[in-house]
Formats: structure tokens, sequence, C-alpha cells
């Protein structure tokens, strides 16, 4: 697989405790946005997605939230393990499905 | 995972060749994409199609094209390579408008 060398915001949790990894949003049109995993060497992975009409969704171990007043979005992973290690990526979109903007990214790092 | 492979995996060409990236799903998903991923730029949409022959510009679709003549295969080519299309390309596809995106495994491109 492919991975790039990113100089990203990095996270580092102790196994076990809970992550809340955040993002920033650009546009207010916006309305849908998902959570992608990335680990090295590896293609994006989707891991949960929510529409603009709710503040709230809920997968298997993770939560994202969204705050459209201030633009944010967080993803939380909760008892986080060290599989979870990997770079996350938010994304956004807006008018048209098909279109998706996506930010930099933060690395996770998951201490043993 | 879903079945979507790149070709090639990796690849190094001089300043002015054309190269021409393939991108090949087994799911019989209707949407695919081209993204580049850079250092600092997260993943960057090249250009998308919505059915056979039917294709759209991204965000940064200066210096490529796209064909795609049947549901599994989509291609990527950059006519004139230069030094600033060297980066990895990810392709994805998907069987409906909202969720997942399916990522290939990634092509590292290098141009000297």
């Amino acid at each position: 697989g492919e991975s790039v060398g990113l100089h990203l915001p990095t996270l580092s949790v102790q196994e076990g405790d809970n992550s809340i990894i955040n993002c920033a949003y650009s546009n207010s049109a916006s309305d849908y946005f998902i959570w992608y995993k990335q680990e090295s060497g590896k293609g994006p992975q989707f891991i949960i997605d929510i529409r603009s009409n709710m503040d709230k969704r809920q997968g298997q171990r993770v939560t994202v939230l969204l705050n459209k007043t201030v633009k944010h979005l967080s993803l939380q992973i909760a008892a986080t393990q060290p599989g979870d290690s990997a770079v996350y990526f938010c994304a956004e979109n807006m008018d048209n499905f098909n279109k998706f903007y996506f930010g930099s990214g933060t690395k996770l790092n998951v201490k043993p | 995972d879903a079945g979507i492979t790149q070709s090639p995996r990796h690849k190094v060409t001089e300043t002015g060749t054309p190269v021409t990236l393939r991108c090949h799903q087994t799911e019989n998903h209707r949407y695919m994409y081209w993204y580049r991923q850079d250092p600092g730029h997260g993943l960057r949409l090249i250009h998308y199609s919505y059915g056979v022959k039917d294709t759209d510009k991204g965000e940064v679709s200066d210096g490529y094209s796209v064909s795609r003549s049947k549901t599994e295969d989509f291609l990527l080519t950059l006519e004139s390579a230069t030094s600033s299309q060297t980066s990895v390309y990810f392709c994805a596809s998907r069987d409906r408008v909202e969720g997942e995106q399916y990522f290939g495994p990634g092509t590292r491109l290098t141009v000297t």
C-alpha cells in the first residue's frame, strides 16, 4: 500500500482511554460529513457519517458530534485500542454528493 | 473490503511523458473517483464519474483527464507529466449517492 509522510497534528493517548479528534470545516453550506481512517500504507477507510440535520451519531465505539454554529466536527473513540493508531480525516460535502473536501488529518498514536 | 485495485502501484516517469493510471472495481459501483494526496493537503478530488462515459471535474483537474468506458474501469491520464504531479493517487468507488466510499491501495507516482 501507499502512504504519505505528513507533518500532521498528533494526538497521543493511552490504550483504554477515550480519544477525541477534532475537525473544523470550512463551509456553512456543507450538509454531509464523513470521518475516514487511514492506516499506514493503505487507502482511507470509512468510519462514520452524519447529515447536517443531526448533531450526533453513534457507531460501534465511535461517536461523531456536529456543531454547525461553530462549524466543528469531532470524532470520539471509546476505549482506544492499538489498532486505532492511524491518521483520521474529516470530509465535508455540499450541494453535490460527488464532491468531498478533506481536512489535512490528525495522527492518532495509541500507547500500550 | 470492496474489490478495488489500482495499477501500477509505483511508477517513476520523466517530465513531459504521458502516464495512465488504472482503477478497477468488481462491485458494479456507479460512482468512481480519483484523488491525489500530498503532505499538508489531505485528499483532493481530481475527477469523478457518475456512470459510464459520464465524468466531471474536481478540485484539482488541470493537467489530468479521465475516461470511463466500462463500469469497472476508471482511467486517469496525465497527458504530459510535470514534477508538481508527483503524488500518491487514490481511486475510490461508491454504489449510491450517500454512504461509504471504498478506496484502493494507492499509486505512488514520481515525476523526475
